[in-house]
């Protein structure tokens, strides 16, 4: 099993510019989630999804956009890209959908938008 | 929403002392508090959990316990070893609460020779 996985590992982006950062996992979890990880603020839940099809908001939402079209796949699309979205960001998947429950995380895909 | 608290943001310890982390959360419905490890450049791993009906869990040189009347929970790591420098992260969340997991800000242990 690969658990979880993320694509890119680094980016760097203009102001302005979209991007998708691909999450996927292969341990039939129904939850899965973003968060993002800055400096001295812990991890931020930016949206999750309790399985396919549903989706729902997090801390920080704002200019973030996901769909869960299959149990596998939970991409996150950054619309329009701003230096304050520069930030390291996780992906991470859980057996239960009930709770957030021993998360499992991706390698993390390090986002810097000039 | 849930808020939680973490302290201290930096502990330095000597090799072979005890380590304790300190988190306060907001919520009186949270019921699931797991403690995350994140070594430089990793990905944050579970190292231990814990649920409202327990007060008390250990595995091996960690534990974590559970003051649910004064709404905060600790790390306890003993016997310190270089292997244990890392950044900790508490976390909390409840049954029911929309699956969402807060993290405290986190600590930097640094365990020194």
């Amino acid at each position: 099993n690969a658990g979880v996985t993320q694509t890119p590992k680094f980016q760097v982006l203009k102001t302005g510019q979209s991007m998708t950062l691909q999450c996927a996992q292969d341990m039939n979890h129904e939850y899965m989630s973003w968060y993002r990880q800055d400096p001295g603020m812990g991890l931020r839940l930016i949206h999750y999804s309790v399985g396919a099809g549903i989706t729902d908001q997090g801390e920080v939402p704002n200019g973030y956009n996901v769909s869960r079209s299959t149990t596998e796949d939970f991409p996150l699309r950054l619309l329009s890209a701003a230096p304050s979205q520069t930030s390291v960001y996780f992906c991470a998947s859980s057996y239960s959908s009930r709770l957030a429950e021993k998360l499992f995380f991706g390698s993390g895909t390090q986002l810097s938008v000039l | 929403g849930e808020n939680v608290e973490q302290h201290p943001s930096t502990l330095s310890v000597q090799e072979g002392d005890s380590a304790v982390i300190k988190c306060t959360y907001s919520d009186s419905a949270s019921n699931y508090f797991p403690w995350y490890k994140q070594e430089l450049g990793k990905r944050p791993q579970l190292i231990i959990d814990i649920r409202s009906n327990v007060g008390e869990k250990k595995d091996q040189r960690i534990a974590v316990t559970l003051n649910k009347t004064a709404k905060h929970f600790s790390l306890h790591i003993t016997e310190t070893q270089p292997e244990d420098s890392a950044v900790y992260f508490c976390a909390a969340s409840f049954t029911g609460g929309g699956n969402k997991l807060t993290f405290g800000t986190g600590t930097q242990l640094k365990v020194e020779l």
